[in-house]
């Protein structure tokens, strides 16, 4: 069982649509980032998350430590977000950077 | 703009050349840089820790002698594909955290073809 869990790990969507992904981990963690990863492959870091709920533009982040998960929303869902988002947690010893990722939900919108 | 820079964003070579691919964190000191190798439809797999003026830390099943890393300055990371072969085509990327925070960004990645 991987330590960082995604799902789903494919998800068709129209325009307009509301949209959650989620991430379980298994293991003490520091911070959990949400990624955000183009076509192209250039990552972009969209959430760090260490307690409750971020939101940036229509994008928001929420996490429950003592579950151990994390869900990401879009809201209003555009062709723009069609992308690679991968939830990857740090380590729980402080000064530990090293990240272990998800394998990735691939968001598709439909106009 | 970018805050780390990642070059060359693609590379085509003969097998058996070594490649060298920069990071670079454009606006703040990195002592630590990370370095990603992602296959097609994959995730991001860790191959080893970059440590400022000290010997990298390779992940298991990673060979140091075949990825040469060198972090010789605050703001440079550089992997070196030594002997490279067509099983090594892949997409590389890296990544430094800033501050206390820990704000993570990644470079552009380099996609390196060997023939």
């Amino acid at each position: 069982k991987n330590e960082v869990e995604q799902s789903p790990q494919n998800l068709t969507a129209q325009e307009g649509e509301f949209i959650t992904i989620n991430c379980s981990y298994s293991v003490g963690i520091s911070a959990l980032h949400w990624l955000q990863q183009h076509p192209g492959g250039g990552i972009v870091s969209l959430f760090m998350l260490s307690s409750g709920k971020k939101k940036h533009g229509r994008l928001i982040a929420t996490i429950n430590i003592q579950e151990k998960h994390s869900s990401l929303h879009i809201t209003a869902s555009h062709p723009r977000d069609s992308a690679v988002y991968i939830c990857a947690v740090r380590g729980g010893n402080f000064g530990n950077e090293k990240l272990t990722f998800g394998t990735g939900t691939r968001l598709t919108i439909i106009p | 703009g970018a805050v780390v820079s990642q070059h060359p964003s693609w590379v085509i070579c003969k097998s058996g050349t070594s490649v060298k691919i920069e990071c670079r964190s454009l606006d703040f000191q990195a002592t630590t840089m990370f370095w990603y190798r992602q296959f097609p439809k994959q995730s991001l797999m860790l191959m080893a820790t970059s440590n400022e003026g000290s010997k990298a830390t390779y992940e298991q099943g990673v060979e140091k002698d075949k990825f040469l890393i060198n972090h010789a300055s605050l703001t440079l990371s550089t992997l070196t594909v030594t002997s490279a072969h067509p099983e090594d085509s892949s997409f590389y990327i890296c990544s430094a955290t800033r501050g206390w925070a820990g704000e993570l960004f990644f470079g552009e990645g380099s996609r390196l073809t060997v023939l």
